[in-house]
C-alpha cells in the first residue's frame, strides 16, 4: 500500500519560503503526488499536482525527484494565513483494482509574525 | 477548481436519532465520492467509497449498517448516520473525484460537524 511520511509540524516566519518534503517510498509507476491544505473545521483544499520534475502554479511549486521516492512542496514567501495542515497524497491502488486515497498524519505549518 | 458542497454545516442531535449528511458536486458530475471523518488534532480517516448507482464500499471497522450512504445520482450523495451517539461525534468530509484513477483530482466539501448529545 502507498503509504506517506511527512513531518509532523513546521514552524517558520511570514515572507520566509517554505519547504515540506513528503517520504513516499512505495509509490507506484502510474500514480500522481497530490497536495492539500487543510484549515481548522474545513474541507482540504487542492493545492498542486504532480507526476515528476517541477509543478508550479499560482501559490506553490512541486519538485519531485527522478526516483519520485519523495516530493516537496514549496510556498514562496508564506504570511500568517498560511497556517494550517498541509498533506501530500499519493493514490492507493487496490488488488481488486479499486483506488482511493488515504490520508497520512499531514504537517502543521505554524506561520509566526 | 471543481465545487462540492455540503448540507447541513453543522448539526446538534439528540443520541439515538438520525442524521443525514448530503453531498453535492455543483458544477460537475461525479461517478465516484468518498466520505471522511476527522477527530480533533487528526487526519482525515475515509470511511467510505460511494459509487454511483451501486453500493458503497466500506473501509475495515466501518459499520455499513450505521453509516448508510446513498449516490442516487451523479451528483448527489448522501450519508445517515443511523442511532447516532456522542461517539459519533465528529467532523464528517466528502469528495468527489475528478479524473481517472491514479491522476484523479479530489475535491472536497466544507464538512459537517456533528454533535450527538
Amino acid at each position: 500500500l502507498a503509504k506517506t511520511t511527512q513531518p509532523i509540524s513546521m514552524d517558520s516566519y511570514e515572507g520566509q519560503e517554505v519547504n515540506i518534503t513528503c517520504s513516499h517510498n512505495n509509490i507506484a509507476t502510474n500514480d500522481y503526488i497530490t497536495w492539500y491544505q487543510q484549515f481548522p473545521s474545513q474541507g482540504p483544499r487542492f493545492i498542486i499536482q504532480g507526476y515528476k520534475t517541477k509543478v508550479t502554479n499560482e501559490v506553490a511549486s512541486l519538485f519531485i525527484p527522478a526516483d519520485r521516492k519523495s516530493s516537496t512542496l514549496s510556498l514562496p514567501r508564506v504570511s500568517l494565513s498560511d497556517t494550517a495542515v498541509y498533506y501530500c497524497l499519493v493514490g492507493d491502488t487496490e488488488s481488486t483494482g479499486g483506488f482511493k486515497t488515504i490520508f497520512g498524519a499531514g504537517t502543521r505549518l505554524f506561520v509566526k509574525a | 477548481g471543481a465545487v462540492v458542497s455540503q448540507h447541513p454545516s453543522r448539526v446538534i442531535c439528540k443520541s439515538g436519532t438520525s442524521v443525514k449528511i448530503e453531498c453535492r458536486s455543483l458544477d460537475f458530475q461525479a461517478t465516484t465520492m468518498f466520505w471522511y471523518r476527522q477527530f480533533p488534532k487528526q487526519s482525515l480517516m475515509l470511511m467510505a467509497t460511494s459509487n454511483e448507482g451501486s453500493k458503497a464500499t466500506y473501509e475495515q471497522g466501518v459499520e455499513k449498517d450505521k453509516f448508510l450512504i446513498n449516490h442516487a445520482s451523479l451528483t448527489l450523495s448522501t450519508l445517515t448516520v443511523t442511532s447516532a451517539h456522542p461517539e459519533d461525534s465528529s467532523f464528517y468530509i466528502c469528495s468527489a473525484r475528478v479524473g481517472a484513477s491514479e491522476k484523479e483530482t479530489q475535491y472536497f466539501g466544507p464538512g459537517t460537524r456533528l454533535l450527538v448529545l
